[in-house]
């Protein structure tokens, strides 16, 4: 079974604070997705990353950046957070091109204060 | 702008019944759709997908339909079971896109 996980379910975090969220999938999977889900919008995607030390912005990369040093771990910063961050972030992996099936994380819910 | 559209933020059907989700998207690039499906805490899962050469896909109780000159899909659910209460989410990829466009999700409720 492929499993992606993420280094943590509930975070709370201040205003200005640096935040790293963390991914990791174990099925050697090229391409590692971030999205994030608000009531109402849906999933979005901030970054993605097709390879290592690889990225690209998503539709929503204000505010985000992300790092890729080895292929099975995807690591999404906020340079200083905001309380618009505040949102549940997903992780997906999948080792093909986009119709492959995506495997998500659980989820790391996040608080900004 | 958005491509790929779930005008329905819920439905509720009663167990047994049919539940039938619809997708709408704009995009005629678009040759390829998926459904997942979330449970609350979870990550979403993948569930039933169909290329735009087909008008159907048939997996168990999950059927979803294309019609392309309407630019609509819909995943029918028959019967529905009280665990299929989920939030469901429909998406979209084409055009050597490496992306999935994602509509806002439809919460399904299955009452017992």
């Amino acid at each position: 079974d492929v499993k992606v996980t993420q280094s943590s379910r509930y975070l709370v975090k201040r205003t200005g604070e640096k935040v790293f969220l963390e991914c990791v999938q174990d099925m050697d999977h090229e391409n590692m997705f971030w999205y994030r889900q608000d009531p109402g919008l849906g999933l979005r995607l901030i970054y993605f990353s097709y390879d290592v030390k690889m990225k690209e912005k998503g539709d929503i990369p204000e505010g985000y950046s992300v790092s890729r040093e080895k292929k099975e771990r995807f690591s999404l910063i906020l340079e200083s957070a905001s309380t618009n961050q505040t949102s549940m972030y997903l992780c997906a992996s999948t080792s093909g091109g986009s119709t492959d099936t995506q495997y998500f994380g659980p989820g790391t819910r996040l608080t900004v204060l | 702008d958005q491509q790929v559209k779930q005008n329905s933020p819920s439905l509720s059907v009663q167990e047994g019944r049919i539940s039938i989700l619809n997708c709408d998207y704009t995009n005629s690039m678009f040759d390829y759709f998926l459904w997942y499906k979330k449970y609350p805490a979870e990550g979403p899962t993948f569930l039933i997908s169909i290329s735009s050469i087909k008008d159907k896909n048939e997996d168990g109780r999950f059927t979803v339909f294309l019609n392309k000159s309407a630019k609509h899909l819909s995943l029918h659910i028959v019967p529905s079971q009280p665990g299929d209460s989920a939030v469901y989410f429909c998406a979209a990829t084409g055009g050597g896109s490496e992306k999935l466009v994602f509509g806002k999700g439809t919460k399904l409720t299955v009452n017992p």
